[in-house]
């Protein structure tokens, strides 16, 4: 198979504090990666894709400003929920896409919890 | 990407099989059928993933329609630990526009 870390597991901060979650494929290189959030009870939302190198690509209605994403290399891509408040405790999952003959595959992070006090 | 449809909940006993089934009636030629699972609290965990031919692993065995507008995802031996919401996702695979789009699932209630 293949393992995607997510670090750290939770994360509790002051409301307008930032926050940083990292995100690594440990025995394979991706090229990109993708970050979700889910809200309890609610499936994932995609937020945004990463790509190694370039600009992330946000979903409608993501604040790129608010949620930066760094992918600068094939291994790691952070996000970073800048002044986070209340509304932004959530559950943030990462992917790793992994590429190979019949078709490719997205691999999941743990998670990351956080709760903005 | 084609739109699924799941049943929202299902049971199963403890060691019988779990078949969890998929309509995609709108998939198209390129387009791969993926399962995944969610454990409570925890990241999705790809199961397995299918074009046209039906598909085994150590995990399950995916069964896919010859008209490919359907799909079954089978559990031989359930366990309590297979409990879980099991998501059905179609998706071009390798495209550029490549991205999952999650419903909201089947939850897998396995009962001792």
């Amino acid at each position: 198979g293949a393992v995607v870390s997510q670090h750290p597991s939770w994360v509790i901060c002051k409301s307008g504090t930032s926050v940083k979650i990292e995100c690594r494929s440990l025995d394979f290189q991706a090229t990109t990666m993708f970050w979700y959030r889910q809200f309890p009870k609610q499936s994932l939302m995609l937020m945004a894709t990463s790509n190694e190198g370039s600009k992330a690509t946000y979903e409608q209605g993501v604040e790129k400003d608010k949620f930066l994403i760094n992918h600068a290399s094939l291994t790691l891509s952070t996000l970073t929920v800048t002044s986070a408040h209340p509304e932004d405790s959530s559950f943030y999952i990462c992917s790793a896409r992994k590429t190979r003959t019949g078709g490719e595959t997205q691999y999941f992070g743990p998670g990351t919890r956080l709760l903005v006090l | 990407d084609a739109k699924t449809t799941q049943p929202t909940s299902m049971d199963c006993a403890e060691g019988r099989a779990a078949n969890l089934p998929c309509n995609h009636s709108t998939i198209s030629g390129n387009e791969y059928v993926y399962w995944y699972r969610q454990i409570h609290s925890q990241g999705p965990q790809y199961i397995i993933h299918g074009l046209k031919n039906n598909e085994t692993n150590e995990m399950a065995s995916l069964i896919i329609t010859e008209d490919r507008k359907s799909s079954t995802l089978i559990l031989p031996h359930a366990t309590l630990r297979d409990t879980a919401v099991y998501y059905c996702i179609v998706v071009n695979s390798g495209g550029s526009n490549y991205k999952l789009t999650f419903g909201k699932g089947t939850l897998l209630t396995v009962n001792p």
